[in-house]
């Protein structure tokens, strides 16, 4: 089965810092991939989706993600941070394989104003 | 806008009570989801529905069971609730092929004392 590493558990920085957030999955094949966020309070939403083509992908709010294959990675980038970003971020990734969604762990942003 | 919602945001309950989860979505999807949300460990898929009356065990299906009668709801029941069911948690729909976007409802913080 698909295992997503996201290796920072608590990522700390101050406004306006240049962000990036790991993600990893454990086996090629054809993946979709995924960031949901979840805001203090609020219910998980997708941030921004990988399902083929280029693989830097736009999401809202200024995001972005590079899908590198032969690195089973798809890390989410921002470049410069603002005080709302404060959320936990979570990768997933389908596998067509087994057809299913694996998620990593989550990675638990704070921006210090 | 999708929108899926939960029956309760804070429920507690005693140990080996019967709980049920219920989750509704407004957007005629197939594909209705119930995952569980722990502190370092992620979202855990416990089971998932691709259509009515169906149902499929995900990757932590113990202690649980589901009932999908009508497309736009689908149960979680925990049939004699542990300490160790203690958790937030999520339902998800999506509509098309399984590999698309879930979407999100708000969450049951569940307490078993």
């Amino acid at each position: 089965a698909q295992s997503v590493s996201q290796h920072n558990h608590h990522v700390i920085l101050s406004e306006a810092a240049s962000l990036e957030l790991g993600c990893n999955y454990s086996y090629g094949g054809t993946v979709n991939l995924f960031w949901y966020v979840q805001y203090p309070g609020q219910h998980l939403q997708l941030l921004l989706k990988y399902f083929s083509g280029d693989p830097l992908v736009k999401g809202i709010k200024g995001f972005e993600a590079e899908f590198i294959k032969s690195k089973f990675s798809f890390n989410l980038r921002k470049p410069s941070v603002q005080w709302s970003d404060t959320a936990e971020y979570f990768c997933a990734v389908y596998d067509f394989g087994n057809e299913k969604l694996t998620f990593g762990t989550g990675t638990r942003l704070t921006i210090i104003p | 806008d999708v929108k899926v919602t939960q029956s309760s945001r804070y429920l507690v309950k005693r140990t080996g009570e019967k709980v049920f989860l219920e989750c509704v979505q407004d957007m005629d999807h197939e594909n209705m989801f119930w995952y569980r949300q722990d502190p370092g460990l992620g979202l855990r898929l416990i089971y998932f529905s691709y259509d009515v009356k169906m149902k499929e065990k995900g990757d932590i299906p113990e202690g649980y069971s589901v009932s999908r009668e009508k497309k736009e709801r689908f149960s979680l029941i925990l049939e004699s609730a542990s300490t160790n069911q203690t958790s937030m948690y999520l339902c998800a729909s999506s509509g098309g092929p399984p590999y698309n976007e879930q979407f999100f409802g708000p969450g049951t913080r569940l307490t078993v004392l």
